[in-house]
């Protein structure tokens, strides 16, 4: 079974600074998928960025960038000048490439501070 | 763009009764999910169905069932409840045909049950 573990309940951030959200799994797959997720207080799922394991190159989407680590089973999601928006809570989650489950961690609840 | 859309958004149940969540996706995804979310504890799977006409148990099946009617419509039914079921739920959707398939989540349906 795959597990994904997000090791920080809470973190939080000031404005305009950059925060670091951490994310480790277990597999035993060689090929597979990672994604990240926002869920603002509005409840509403939103897909953040995703990496492919087979991808050396690290994923970037404007302010959102993955430090992947596929040796270390590591995928954090760092956000650069955080603003006030970007509070939510962030799941990291895991899908096999050749599977059509995703499994998700606990999540990490950030909250930018003005 | 409805996306997907899961009804009803709240609902108070007493033990023992029965109800069915619906949803429905117009994006013509073939993998269609039931999610539950609590706190601490993330989302976990209860049932998936990769295409239509099939259905599959995740983490956390007990106590539910699900019908995949069409390529657009996946409901979820307690036909017992438990306080134990006191969630928010989450219908998602993927279409997963070749690649990371990007969940759509719908708005997420709360539950308790008294």
């Amino acid at each position: 079974a795959q597990t994904v573990t997000q090791s920080q309940p809470e973190m939080s951030v000031q404005e305009a600074e950059t925060v670091t959200l951490s994310c480790t799994y277990d597999t035993s797959e060689n090929n597979y998928y990672l994604f990240w997720y926002k869920q603002p207080p509005s409840r509403q799922m939103i897909l953040v960025i995703r990496q492919e394991a087979y991808k050396q190159q690290n994923a970037t989407e404007n302010r959102f960038s993955v430090n992947f680590q596929k040796a270390a089973k590591s995928f954090s999601l760092k956000i650069s000048d955080s603003q006030l928006g970007d509070t939510a809570m962030y799941f990291c989650a895991f899908m096999k490439s050749t599977g059509n489950q995703f499994y998700f961690g606990t999540g990490t609840s950030l909250t930018v501070i003005p | 763009n409805a996306g997907v859309t899961q009804t009803p958004k709240f609902q108070v149940l007493k033990t023992g009764q029965s109800m069915t969540l619906q949803c429905a996706q117009d994006m013509n995804h073939n993998s269609m999910y039931w999610y539950r979310q609590d706190p601490g504890m993330g989302l976990r799977l209860i049932y998936y169905s990769a295409s239509e006409g099939t259905t599959d148990k995740g983490e956390v099946p007990n106590g539910y069932n699900v019908s995949r009617l069409n390529k657009r419509e996946f409901s979820l039914r307690l036909e017992s409840a438990a306080p134990s079921q006191t969630s928010v739920y989450f219908c998602a959707s993927s279409r997963r045909v070749v690649g990371p398939g990007e969940l759509f989540f719908g708005e997420g349906s709360r539950l308790t049950v008294l």
